[in-house]
């Protein structure tokens, strides 16, 4: 089975801190991607990463950054939290067009 | 840009009631659709899958159709139990390839009362 693994469930966060979500999965995927899920807006894409040190923005990339170092990781990173960015992130791989999805980090930022 | 569109719910059914949740959607090219499925507290399950039109992707009694005519992918279940109560994504690859993620609904919210 492919497994998706994100460092933490929840997370509470200072307005302002720099923070970093990772992700790592166990099937030597080449696609990695990060979503946010907010209530009555689904999932939309930050940023995603074809290779190693390879990365595209998606829809909503403001305020975000992130880094692939090696194929496994793939790190999303809040350069300066803000209460808008209070959310549940959610981190995926893909062979072909299917996705695998982690389980996701509750992040809140106060 | 490419766009799903699906009921947002809360669905409320009895067990063993026949369910549809509908999605419609609006795409350049060819993408393949899905249906992903999000129990309370987990991530994204995928359910089923279409990549090409009148294609059925079925699982878990669970089946969708993909109607290039009509641009939807209905998901159907002939009877429903308490463990299907979560909610349920349409999705459909961005740029139709793939490789660049996917487009999602706003999910819908089904819940199962025994």
């Amino acid at each position: 089975d492919v497994k998706v693994t994100q460092s933490s469930r929840y997370l509470v966060k200072r307005t302002g801190e720099k923070v970093f979500l990772e992700c790592v999965q166990d099937m030597d995927h080449e696609n990695m991607f990060w979503y946010r899920q907010d209530p009555g807006l689904g999932l939309r894409l930050i940023y995603f990463s074809y290779d190693v040190k390879m990365k595209e923005k998606g829809d909503i990339p403001e305020g975000y950054s992130v880094s692939r170092e090696k194929k496994e990781r793939f790190s999303l990173i809040l350069e300066s939290a803000s209460t808008n960015q209070t959310s549940m992130y959610l981190c995926a791989s893909s062979f072909l067009s299917e996705q695998y999805f982690g389980p996701g980090t509750r992040l809140t930022v106060t | 840009g490419d766009s799903v569109t699906q009921m947002e719910g809360p669905v409320t059914l009895s067990e063993e009631a026949f369910l549809t949740i509908n999605c419609t959607y609006t795409a350049t090219g060819y993408p393949s659709l899905f249906w992903y499925v999000q129990y309370p507290g987990e991530g994204l399950q995928l359910l089923l899958k279409a990549t090409k039109a009148d294609d059925k992707g079925s699982n878990k009694g669970f089946e969708a159709t993909y109607r290039k005519e009509t641009t939807s992918f209905h998901l159907e279940k002939g009877s429903v139990q308490v463990s299907d109560s979560a909610v349920y994504f349409c999705a459909l690859t961005r740029g139709g390839g793939g490789a660049d993620g996917l487009t999602f609904g706003k999910g819908t919210h089904l819940i199962i009362q025994p």
